[in-house]
C-alpha cells in the first residue's frame, strides 16, 4: 500500500498569511495526487486534483504543485473560510489511501 | 442538482449487519465510478471501496474484504453496502462520492468531485 504523509498535522495562521501544507508519498505516485478540504461535520470538498488543477469554483489562492513523491498544497492569502482541514490523497493504486490530515486553525 | 444521499445508518451490534445505500440523483449514474470512504471518529479519512460504472469490477480495502459486499443498481440510480459481521473499528460515518475518471495520453484524472453528507454506523455492545 501507498502511505501518505502530511506535514504538519496542525498549524495556526493569521488571515492574509501564506499557508504551505507538504504530502509525501512512500513511492512515485506520478501526478496522482488529489486534495480536499473537510470542515467540521461536513463532507470533504476536492479543491486541487492530480497535483495542481482547481477545481471549478476554487477560488484561486489555493494551488498546488509537485510530481513523483512530494507535493505540495498553498492558500496564496488565508481567509475565514479557509479555516478547515486539508487531506491528501493518492489515486496511483488501489487502495486509495489518504494523509493523516492537516488542521488550519486561526492564530 | 447534482445530490447523493445515504441511509441506513445505525447503531449495530458487533457480529450484526447493516444495509447502507446511496440514491444519485441530477447526473447520468450508470456513467460513472462511485466510492465509499469512511471517517471514524475523530480521525481522518479512509477509502473503502469503488465500483466501475457498470459494476462489473469493484476494488475495497483489505479490512472490509469478505465482510462487506458493495453493489450498484444502476436502474435505480443507486449504490449499496451490505455490512456483515461487524467490528467495533468498522464505526464511522460512511460517505459516497462520484469519481471523475479520465485517462488519455496526457492527463489521468482519478477525484471524488460530488459527496454525499454521510450516514453514521456505530459498532457497539
Amino acid at each position: 500500500d501507498i502511505q501518505m504523509t502530511q506535514s504538519p498535522s496542525s498549524l495556526s495562521a493569521s488571515v492574509g498569511d501564506r499557508v504551505t501544507i507538504t504530502c509525501r508519498a512512500s513511492q512515485n505516485i506520478n501526478t496522482f495526487l488529489n486534495w480536499y478540504q473537510q470542515k467540521p461535520g461536513k463532507a470533504p470538498k476536492v479543491i486541487i486534483y492530480s497535483a495542481s488543477n482547481l477545481q471549478g469554483g476554487v477560488p484561486s489562492r489555493f494551488s498546488g504543485r509537485g510530481s513523483a513523491t512530494d507535493f505540495t498544497l498553498t492558500i496564496g492569502s488565508l481567509q475565514p473560510d479557509d479555516f478547515a482541514t486539508y487531506y491528501c490523497q493518492q489515486s496511483y493504486s488501489v487502495p486509495l489511501t489518504f494523509g493523516g490530515g492537516t488542521k488550519v486553525e486561526i492564530k | 442538482e447534482v445530490q447523493l444521499l445515504e441511509s441506513g445508518g445505525g447503531l449495530v451490534q458487533p457480529g450484526g449487519s447493516l444495509r447502507l445505500s446511496c440514491a444519485a440523483s441530477g447526473f447520468a449514474f450508470s456513467s460513472y465510478y462511485m466510492s465509499w470512504v469512511r471517517q471514524a471518529p475523530g480521525k481522518g479519512l479512509e477509502w473503502v471501496a469503488s465500483l466501475k460504472p457498470d459494476g462489473s469490477e469493484k476494488f475495497c480495502v483489505d479490512s472490509v474484504k469478505g465482510r462487506f459486499t458493495f453493489s450498484r443498481d444502476n436502474a435505480k440510480n443507486s449504490l449499496i453496502i451490505q455490512m456483515n459481521s461487524l467490528r467495533v473499528e468498522d464505526t464511522a460515518v460512511y460517505y459516497c462520492a462520484r469519481v471523475v475518471y479520465s485517462s488519455g495520453w496526457d492527463h489521468y484524472y482519478y477525484y471524488m468531485d460530488v459527496w454525499g453528507k454521510g450516514t453514521p454506523v456505530t459498532v457497539s455492545s
